[in-house]
């Protein structure tokens, strides 16, 4: 069975820094697809990022963009010029490839302050 | 064009009731998951309905069942509540592109 860890339960930033979430996985899965979602008060799961595993090229979305390790099993999120809106859970998933099911970690509290 | 919807927002029950929660999915999907998301944790996989049918299935007991309707939309239903059982049930619809799921807003299910 595949599990997702995410070592940091809360971490602060302030408004315009830079932040980097944490995030490690196992499997012994070659194909697989890792996420990043976010999960504002308003409980809506909203994706980040996705990265296909047999790509080495880094996934980036405007603000957002990751460090995937695939030997070290680690995907980490950075988030720039951080923005007051950032402020959610953040989650790290996994998912196989050929199944559609997803495997989450805890996830990481992200408060970003004035 | 409409995302995943979900209803009731919020649901209050007591032990040993039965709860219905529904969820339409995005349009254009045809594959529907569920997922439990306790207090303070991560979502975790109940099951999953394609054509009808399912498909996958997590570590939940036989409590927890579904279904999928002609029109992909799906009902979670679980059978004599436990307090445990309280918690933010997430619907998430997804085509038959892999790895892209879409979530609703959920339903929190509180049992007494």
């Amino acid at each position: 069975a595949q599990t997702v860890t995410q070592s940091q339960p809360e971490m602060s930033v302030q408004e315009a820094e830079t932040v980097t979430l944490s995030c490690t996985y196992d499997t012994s899965e070659n194909n697989y697809y890792l996420f990043w979602y976010k999960q504002p008060p308003s409980r809506q799961m909203i994706l980040v990022i996705r990265q296909e595993a047999y790509k080495q090229q880094n996934a980036t979305e405007n603000r957002f963009s990751v460090n995937f390790q695939k030997a070290a099993k680690s995907f980490s999120l950075k988030i720039s010029d951080s923005q007051l809106g950032d402020t959610a859970m953040y989650f790290c998933a996994f998912m196989n490839s050929g199944y559609s099911t997803l495997t989450f970690g805890k996830g990481t509290m992200l408060l970003v302050s004035p | 064009d409409a995302g995943v919807t979900q209803s009731p927002t919020h649901l209050i029950k007591t032990r040993g009731q039965q709860v219905t929660l529904r969820c339409s999915p995005k349009s254009g999907h045809d594959t529907v998951s569920w997922y439990q998301q306790a207090l303070g944790q991560g979502p975790q996989f109940i099951f999953q309905y394609y054509e009808e049918e399912e498909r996958q299935r997590g570590n939940f007991p036989d409590r927890f069942s579904g279904h999928q309707f002609p029109n992909y939309s799906s009902e979670l239903n679980v059978n004599a509540l436990l307090l445990g059982d309280s918690a933010l049930y997430l619907c998430a619809s997804s085509s038959i592109l892999p790895g892209l799921q879409y979530f609703g807003p959920g339903t929190r299910l509180t049992v007494l």
